[in-house]
């Protein structure tokens, strides 16, 4: 079974509406981490947010925000007002305890964001 | 903080040679450092897992042999692909585990990538 389930392999929308990328995982942890990563045309992946398995708030980052849903162990990222330069592919990524740091990867989603 | 450096960006090379592709953390020291490779339209693929002053942790499926790692320091580790041939050719992009040190998020920060091409 996929650890990590980004069920959108595309999605358009309009510049400056908001835009919620799911992501869903499965482990038997109780202690994890959840990360979101953003892959420009360009290549380089970019750290864009944190949630840790025990942390009570969701996480906000400038215009991104985790929605995680523990109990249906959804992490969703949010980003409010899109810009052009969101246009990318986002990852979702899962660090389980006792991993050696190692991430487990989505398949990931392209945003594109259409003026 | 937490930049990652990854040289060549991008390199052509004939089938039967070796490349050499470098990543450093510029601005602080990884303990551990991970090599991937990334097929276009699809996720990151882990190779292997580079702890500094030891031996890569390689995937399942990974050639030892083929793709040599060295971790020589906390602020640089190699991959060498050797012998390449063109089924090579791809993205390698390497990243570098970042502590809590200085505030930031301990999770993996990337380099730029480096494509490959064999001829």
């Amino acid at each position: 079974a996929q650890k990590i389930t980004q069920t959108q392999p595309g999605m358009f929308v309009q510049e400056k509406e908001a835009v919620t990328l799911d992501c869903t995982y499965d482990t038997s942890d109780q202690s994890y981490g959840l990360f979101w990563y953003k892959q420009p045309s360009s290549g380089e992946m970019i750290f864009l947010i944190y949630q840790g398995s025990y942390d009570e708030q969701n996480a906000t980052e400038g215009r991104y925000s985790l929605n995680f849903q523990k109990a249906r162990k959804s992490a969703n990222l949010v980003i409010s007002a899109s810009q052009l330069g969101d246009s990318a592919m986002y990852f979702c990524a899962m660090r389980e305890a006792y991993s050696n740091y190692q991430l487990i990867w989505g398949a990931g989603t392209k945003l594109i964001i259409k003026p | 903080g937490a930049v990652v450096s990854q040289h060549p960006s991008w390199v052509i090379c004939k089938s039967g040679t070796s490349v050499k592709i470098e990543c450093r953390s510029l601005d602080f020291q990884a303990t551990t450092m991970f090599w991937y490779r990334q097929f276009p339209k699809q996720s990151l693929m882990l190779m292997a897992t580079s702890n500094e002053g030891s031996k890569a942790t390689y995937e399942q499926g990974v050639e030892k042999d083929k793709f040599l790692i060295n971790h020589a320091s906390l602020t640089l580790s190699t991959l060498t692909v050797t012998s390449a041939h063109p089924e090579d050719s791809s993205f390698y992009i390497c990243s570098a585990r970042a502590g809590l040190a200085g505030g930031q998020t301990d999770t993996q920060y990337f380099g730029p990538g480096t494509r490959l091409t064999v001829l």
